[in-house]
C-alpha cells in the first residue's frame, strides 16, 4: 500500500531564506507526483507536476525534484517571502491505480518577516 | 467561468438527514475525485470516477454514495449524516491520469 510522508510537519524560517520541503513515498512505482499549496480555509492550488520520467520541474522560485528509485521528492523555495506561508502537500499517483491520488499530511510553512 | 466549483460552500445539517454536495467542472475532464480533510488524518479519498458511469471506492467510502451520469458533474451524497462526517470536503478533477489534478474550494459540512 502506497504511503506518503512529509517531514517536518511544520517549519518556520525568516524571510529571504532558501528552503527545502521533503516528501517520501513507500512504493517507487508511481505515475506522477504533484505539489500543492493550501492556504488556511481554502482549497488546494497546484504548484508543480512531475511525471515519473522527469527529474525536476521549475516554476518561478519553486523547483521540485523527483528521485523515484529512492522514493523521494523535494520542493525547493528560493528567497522565501511571507506570502509563501501556507501548508504544502505532495501527492502521488500510483502506477497500480493511477485513478487514485494519495496525499501526504503536509508541511505547514511559516515565513517570518 | 472555467474551473471546478463546489456547492454549497458551507452546510449545517442534522444527524440522520440526507445531504448532497455538488461538484461541477467545465473542462470535460475524465477523472473526478471526492476527498475529505480532517485534522490528524489529512486528505482521504472517498470515491473516484474515471469517466461517466464509472465510479469506484476510495479509502473511506462508508456512508457515502456517488453518481456520475454526466462527465461534468460528480455529486456526493451522505445518505444518513453522522457527526463523524463533519469535515471539509474537496472535489477534484484531472483530464487523464497523467495530468494535473485541480481542486475545488471545498465544502465545510457540519453535522449536529
Amino acid at each position: 500500500k502506497q504511503e506518503v510522508t512529509q517531514i517536518p510537519a511544520a517549519l518556520s524560517v525568516p524571510e529571504g531564506e532558501n528552503l527545502v520541503l521533503n516528501c517520501s513515498f513507500t512504493d517507487s512505482a508511481i505515475y506522477n507526483l504533484q505539489w500543492f499549496r493550501q492556504d488556511p480555509g481554502k482549497g488546494l492550488t497546484s504548484l508543480l507536476l512531475i511525471q515519473s520520467s522527469q527529474r525536476e520541474q521549475t516554476s518561478g522560485r519553486l523547483n521540485a525534484s523527483l528521485d523515484k528509485s529512492s522514493g523521494r521528492s523535494t520542493l525547493y523555495i528560493a528567497a522565501s517571502q511571507p506570502g509563501d506561508s501556507a501548508t504544502y502537500l505532495c501527492a502521488v499517483r500510483p502506477d497500480s491505480s493511477a485513478s487514485k491520488i494519495i496525499f501526504g499530511s503536509g508541511t505547514r510553512l511559516s515565513i517570518r518577516p | 467561468d472555467a474551473g471546478i466549483t463546489q456547492s454549497p460552500r458551507y452546510k449545517i445539517t442534522e444527524t440522520g438527514r440526507q445531504v448532497t454536495l455538488m461538484c461541477h467542472q467545465t473542462w470535460s475532464h475524465s477523472y473526478m475525485f471526492w476527498y475529505r480533510q480532517d485534522l490528524g488524518h489529512g486528505l482521504r479519498l472517498i470515491y473516484y470516477s474515471a469517466a461517466a458511469d464509472i465510479t469506484d471506492k476510495g479509502e473511506v467510502p462508508d456512508g457515502y454514495v456517488v453518481s456520475r451520469s454526466k462527465t461534468e458533474n460528480f455529486p456526493l451524497t451522505l445518505e444518513s449524516a453522522t457527526r463523524s462526517q463533519t469535515s471539509v470536503y474537496f472535489c477534484a478533477s484531472s483530464e487523464w491520469q497523467g495530468n494535473e489534478a485541480f481542486f475545488g474550494q471545498g465544502t465545510r459540512l457540519t453535522v449536529v
